[in-house]
């Protein structure tokens, strides 16, 4: 059984397209987290939701949109897609502040 | 707020030989300290933790690492390397009661047969 899925895998679109990334746990985690890994492997969290609440906003462009309609999901949906928007997306997800992040496989967005 | 150190983004070492992985951290409360591995195309995997109590935290795969609050560092360990390590490591930090974690930039361990 997979902890943290995320689809699609893979996701290759054009310049000005709206995407959207789809997250689940089965862990009964309370948190998730969206987190993007350049292509230098930095990884940098962009939003966490609590309870479908959301904590955590960093400074990302407001084309980024998540939505968490329960706490077993965190969806991410991106609009007017852009070049730079290219990386790959993890979700995560964890049980309580200090405990680890559980990792999803990541979602490669290529934006031509 | 919390910040973490790795430095030198590629480490090369022997089969055989020591992984020594070094990572500083700062925080303005005591940490709970994480590394993750890496492998490619594939999430993060945690590797060990170190939230309180004993400093000398075992991972899996045969790594180790010690919280060291002097030094404020928390280095990664593993006596005898082998092939199946190749990755990229990543050390955390968080604090409690803030759900963020912050990484470091990543060390690409390359083993050398």
């Amino acid at each position: 059984d997979t902890a943290v899925s995320q689809t699609p895998k893979y996701l290759v679109t054009q310049m000005g397209n709206d995407k959207s990334i789809k997250c689940e746990q089965n862990l009964g985690h309370d948190t998730m987290y969206w987190y993007k890994q350049d292509s230098k492997k930095f990884l940098k969290i962009m939003f966490s939701y609590n309870n479908k609440e959301l904590i955590i906003n960093e400074t990302v462009p407001n084309r980024f949109s998540p939505k968490s309609p329960d706490k077993a999901h965190l969806n991410l949906h991106i609009n007017s897609l852009e070049l730079g928007d290219s990386a790959v997306y993890f979700c995560a997800s964890s049980h309580e502040s200090g405990s680890p992040l559980h990792f999803g496989n990541g979602t490669r967005l290529t934006v031509t | 707020a919390q910040s973490v150190t790795q430095l030198g983004s590629h480490v090369s070492v022997s089969e055989g030989a020591l992984v020594l992985l070094r990572c500083n951290y700062s925080s303005s409360v005591p940490p709970y300290l994480f590394w993750y591995v890496q492998y490619p195309n594939q999430g993060l995997q945690l590797l060990l933790k170190y939230t309180t109590g004993a400093t000398l935290v075992k991972g899996i795969n045969g790594f180790e690492a010690e919280f060291k609050k002097s030094e404020t560092s928390f280095h990664l360990t593993k006596p005898s390397a082998h092939m199946s390590d190749a990755a990229e490591y990543f050390c955390a930090v968080s604090e409690e009661g803030n759900n963020r974690l912050a990484f470091g930039k990543g060390n690409q361990v390359v083993v050398i047969p």
